[in-house]
């Protein structure tokens, strides 16, 4: 149980382009998603957390109009890169909790998002 | 503010020997405590948490954590090691005082060798 899904799993695109990244919690309603953002050895980065049918709260220093982020439903959040350039490359995270505060977060394989 | 130390950039075990990866935290409040692994190019996995009750919590692959309150230590183990336990272990805390915001340590890659 507690499966979350999050595609694509790699992209690739030039410059200037806007990347569309979707989570889904397969076989629970997540109350909280989370988008972390990973750079190579390194910890999680915590972007945003968005409730379904909230704004998303986002991290100091996360530019909100770049990193779109919509938690339409309890079982989807998708965060969109919008005009993405090289320096936004990364892996991306996805993470859902179900219930309060004693539940464990539960992530998604990630994105590995290369910017041309 | 909240804070979570794994002290270790790197843990070398021997296949069958037993493995101790370190955590320690900085909260205020009661803190709920996680360990998750994460394997190359993919997400973290949960592995098992501490809520209340019993000091010792058991968790998936035969991993095991022991929370001390004193030493504000929540340290992974592993009584034998396999070399498919290498990846990259992170603690994580939450607590009422950081508005139950979960923070990750910095992560503790582990080595066993055959």
């Amino acid at each position: 149980g507690a499966v979350v899904s999050q595609h694509p799993s790699w992209v690739i695109c030039k410059s200037g382009t806007s990347v569309k990244i979707e989570c889904r919690s397969l076989d629970f309603q997540a109350t909280t998603m989370f988008w972390y953002r990973q750079f190579p050895k390194q910890s999680l980065m915590l972007m945003a957390t968005s409730n379904e049918g909230s704004k998303a709260t986002y991290e100091q220093g996360v530019e909100k109009d770049k990193f779109l982020i919509n938690h339409a439903s309890l079982t989807l959040s998708t965060l969109t890169v919008t005009s993405a350039h090289p320096e936004d490359s990364s892996f991306y995270i996805c993470s859902a909790r179900a219930g309060f505060m004693e539940e464990p977060q539960h992530f998604g394989d990630g994105t590995r998002l290369s910017i041309l | 503010a909240q804070s979570v130390a794994q002290p270790e950039d790197q843990v070398n075990v021997a296949e069958g020997n037993p493995l101790t990866v370190k955590c320690t935290y900085s909260v205020s409040g009661n803190p709920y405590l996680f360990w998750y692994v994460q394997y190359p190019n993919r997400g973290l996995q949960f592995l098992l948490k501490y809520i209340t009750g019993d000091n010792l919590v058991k968790g998936s692959y035969g991993f095991e954590a022991e929370f001390n309150k004193s030493q504000t230590s929540f340290h992974l183990k592993k009584p034998s090691a396999l070399v498919s336990d290498s990846a990259l272990y992170f603690c994580a805390v939450r607590a009422g005082g950081g508005g139950f915001k979960t923070i990750f340590g910095a992560g503790t890659r582990l080595f066993v060798k055959a």
